[in-house]
C-alpha cells in the first residue's frame, strides 16, 4: 500500500535533548512537509522540501532542523532550542506542482518529561 | 495574523440533515482551497478541493462552494452521517508560494444519531 509512515507514534524527550522524528513515503512524491498541531488549533508549517537536497523554512522553523537526502525520507529534528516542543507533529507529501492536495501521515505526539 | 479562519469551533447536527462548515480568508493571492477531515490522533484526510476558477465542486455527499468576492468558502455535507463526526479543516494555497498550505483552526462536527 502506498502511503506516508511516521515513527514513532509517541515520543518522550528530556529537557535539553534533541530528538528526530521519522517520515517516509512511497508515493513517489517530490514535495514533503512538516506541520505542528497544538491542542484546539490548526496546523502550522515548520519546514518543506520541493525536491531532494533542498528545503525551505515554513512559518515556525525556529528550534527545528530537517534534511532531504532521499526522495522518500524527510526527517525532522526537534532541537533543545525549541522552547515549547510538546505538540502533535504531522508529515505530508504531494506531487510537486501546484494545486495538488497534500497527503498526511498519522503523526507523532512529542511530550517533554 | 490568521489568513484562514474558521469562526465556528463546533457544530452539532442531526443524522440525515445537512452540515454546513464555513471558512473565510484574507489573502487574495490564494487560488486553491481544500477541506480535510481529522480524527483524534490521526493525520488529516483530504476530502475535496476547489480551484479559484470554479465556484462549486461536488464529490458524492460533499460539495464545496467558493465566493471569491467575499473571500469565503463553505463545505456542505448531505446527508450527514455519524461517521462524519470529526474535526474539519479548511486550507488554502497560492500558486506564487508553491504548494504551501495555510490552515484554519478547525471546526468540530458532531452528528447525532
Amino acid at each position: 500500500d502506498g502511503g506516508i509512515t511516521q515513527s514513532p507514534k509517541y515520543l518522550f524527550r528530556k529537557e535539553g535533548q534533541n530528538v528526530t522524528l521519522s517520515c517516509e513515503q512511497n508515493l513517489n512524491h517530490d514535495a514533503m512537509y512538516w506541520y505542528r498541531q497544538d491542542p484546539g488549533q490548526g496546523l502550522r508549517l515548520i519546514y518543506y522540501s520541493q525536491i531532494v537536497n533542498d528545503f525551505q523554512k515554513g512559518d515556525i522553523a525556529e528550534g527545528y532542523s530537517v534534511s532531504r537526502e532521499k526522495k522518500e525520507s524527510f526527517p525532522l529534528t526537534v532541537t533543545s532550542a525549541q522552547k515549547n516542543p510538546t505538540a502533535f507533529y504531522l508529515c505530508a507529501s504531494s506531487i510537486s506542482h501546484t494545486n495538488q492536495p497534500q497527503h498526511f501521515g498519522d503523526g507523532t505526539r512529542l511530550s517533554i518529561l | 495574523d490568521q489568513q484562514v479562519k474558521q469562526n465556528s469551533p463546533s457544530l452539532s447536527v442531526q443524522e440525515g440533515r445537512i452540515s454546513i462548515l464555513n471558512c473565510d480568508y484574507t489573502n487574495s493571492m490564494f487560488d486553491y482551497f481544500l477541506w480535510y477531515k481529522k480524527y483524534p490522533a490521526e493525520g488529516p484526510t483530504f476530502l475535496i478541493s476547489i480551484s479559484s476558477i470554479k465556484d462549486k465542486n461536488e464529490d458524492g455527499r460533499f460539495t464545496v462552494f467558493l465566493n471569491k468576492s467575499a473571500k469565503h468558502l463553505s463545505l456542505h455535507i448531505v446527508p450527514s452521517q455519524p461517521g462524519d463526526s470529526a474535526v474539519y479543516f479548511c486550507a488554502a494555497s497560492a500558486r506564487a508560494a508553491g504548494n504551501k498550505l495555510t490552515f484554519g483552526g478547525g471546526t468540530r462536527v458532531l452528528v447525532k444519531p
